[in-house]
């Protein structure tokens, strides 16, 4: 089983919907993040998660919020989705080393 | 704020010749530098870290080389395969913040 599960892998919604996109990971890594990759930008942090009792915004968290359920599980919503936020979404874990590891990745499309 | 850039956007070489991927960041303070593997429909894979009091780290047929002076890495793949078609992005960690600025990646396509 994969250390860094997404879900959904793929999903198609309209504009003003809510979204939510989870991620799970059974690495026992207390560092947990949100990143979007956009075709031809490098990835970009949305927010991340030291803890369950720490959430800090990254650099475009404008228009997201998350939710740290457990050590385990970090969730990222879209209250009202919009166009520009069609993207591929990224969870990724870490311990206190410097190395990530990453999920599949969850593909959004907002009509 | 760090700027990451990777040129060429995108390669094609034959079979077994090497590969030479570049990666320049504008802000020298950088705790390290990874290098990660993108294939499609899966996440980033780390390929190599190298500690910014480190010049070069290897692993089998990757080297990857750091000049924090003049903002460089650079990732050299020995006798290029088919199988290392994907894209390969750098990221930069400043100052041990744990937060990664990445690079668009370069797109390797190795010819058989």
């Amino acid at each position: 089983d994969a250390d860094v599960t997404q879900t959904p892998r793929n999903r198609i919604t309209k504009t003003g919907k809510r979204i939510m996109l989870e991620c799970s990971q059974t690495k026992g890594h207390d560092r947990m993040y949100w990143y979007r990759q956009d075709p031809g930008l490098g990835l970009q942090l949305i927010y991340y998660s030291f803890d369950v009792k720490d959430i800090n915004k990254g650099e475009i968290s404008d228009g997201y919020s998350v939710s740290r359920q457990a050590q385990a599980k970090f969730s990222l919503s879209l209250e009202s989705a919009i166009p520009n936020q069609t993207a591929l979404y990224f969870c990724a874990t870490s311990d206190s080393t410097p190395e990530q590891f990453f999920g599949p990745g969850t593909r959004l499309t907002v009509l | 704020k760090q700027e990451v850039t990777q040129i060429p956007a995108a390669l094609s070489v034959p079979e077994g010749e090497n590969l030479v991927l570049n990666c320049s960041f504008t802000d020298s303070a950088i705790y390290n530098l990874q290098w990660f593997r993108q294939d499609p429909g899966k996440g980033l894979t780390s390929l190599l870290l190298i500690q910014s009091s480190q010049r070069e780290q290897t692993s089998g047929r990757l080297n990857a080389s750091l000049d924090k002076s003049s903002g460089r890495s650079t990732l050299y793949i020995a006798a290029s395969q088919p199988g290392d078609s994907a894209t390969y992005l750098c990221a930069a960690e400043q100052e041990h913040d744990y937060k990664l600025s990445f690079g668009a990646g370069t797109t390797v396509t190795v010819r058989a």
